[in-house]
């Protein structure tokens, strides 16, 4: 079975802080993908990344990056000098690749909390 | 840029009523599907959908839970008898292939009062 893990239910920032958002997954599959989405106030599902088993570069958009380790089956999310807009809750999630559908398994996201 | 859209964006129900919510995915996905999120809590996948028919659904998706693509644009999830535990906010995702990225409608928040 799959399962996402993201232990930190609340964090609280002041601007500019750096702040990383842990993410721990399980799966027996060998090729699976791995996923960050935002969830403003407003509510929406916005997506930020999708990586591939296969692929553990690290990767840099802007203020935000993200840190993929096999080894330790993590998905780690860094936003550098953080803003008020980046307040949200973000999910990980991770789906699989064995054939049928490849439902999104979420973790119970972060609630992150950026102040001025 | 293409987004997934779904309406109402809000709907009030009586418990026992029927509901259908309705979505129109990216025009050129093929795969589908619809998710709930209780107040607070987590993402739960509900049920895919390929090919007009579905490929795969959770132990959430019982019987009085149906999806249908009526058309070529619409992909509709209908629940028969609601329940006063169906109140949650509902989105419909689509991706072009099946192991690729889900895009997000903005979600119906529904009530059952």
């Amino acid at each position: 079975a799959q399962k996402v893990t993201q232990a930190q239910t609340e964090i609280s920032v002041v601007e500019k802080e750096d702040v990383t958002l842990d993410c721990v997954y399980e799966t027996r599959d060998t090729t699976y993908y791995l996923f960050w989405y935002k969830q403003p106030p407003s509510g929406e599902l916005v997506f930020l990344i999708r990586r591939n088993s296969f692929d553990e570069q690290n990767e840099i958009s802007g203020r935000y990056s993200w840190n993929f380790q096999k080894s330790t089956s993590s998905f780690n999310f860094t936003i550098t000098a953080s803003q008020v807009v980046d307040s949200a809750v973000y999910f990980c999630a991770l789906s699989g690749s064995q054939g049928g559908s490849e439902k999104l398994v979420f973790g119970k996201g972060t609630k992150l909390t950026v102040n001025p | 840029e293409p987004e997934v859209t779904q309406t109402p964006s809000h709907q009030v129900t009586q418990m026992g009523q029927e509901v259908i919510l309705r979505c129109v995915p990216i025009s050129n996905h093929l795969y589908f599907y619809w998710y709930r999120q209780i107040l607070g809590q987590k993402v739960e996948f509900l049920v895919s959908f390929y090919n007009n028919e579905i490929s795969e659904k959770s132990e959430i998706f019982d019987d009085q839970f149906s999806v249908e693509r009526p058309d070529g644009s619409n992909f509709t999830l209908k629940i028969r008898s609601t329940k006063l535990e169906d109140s949650a906010m509902y989105f419909c995702a689509s991706s072009e292939i099946g192991p690729d990225t889900q895009y997000f409608g903005p979600g119906t928040r529904l009530t059952v009062l």
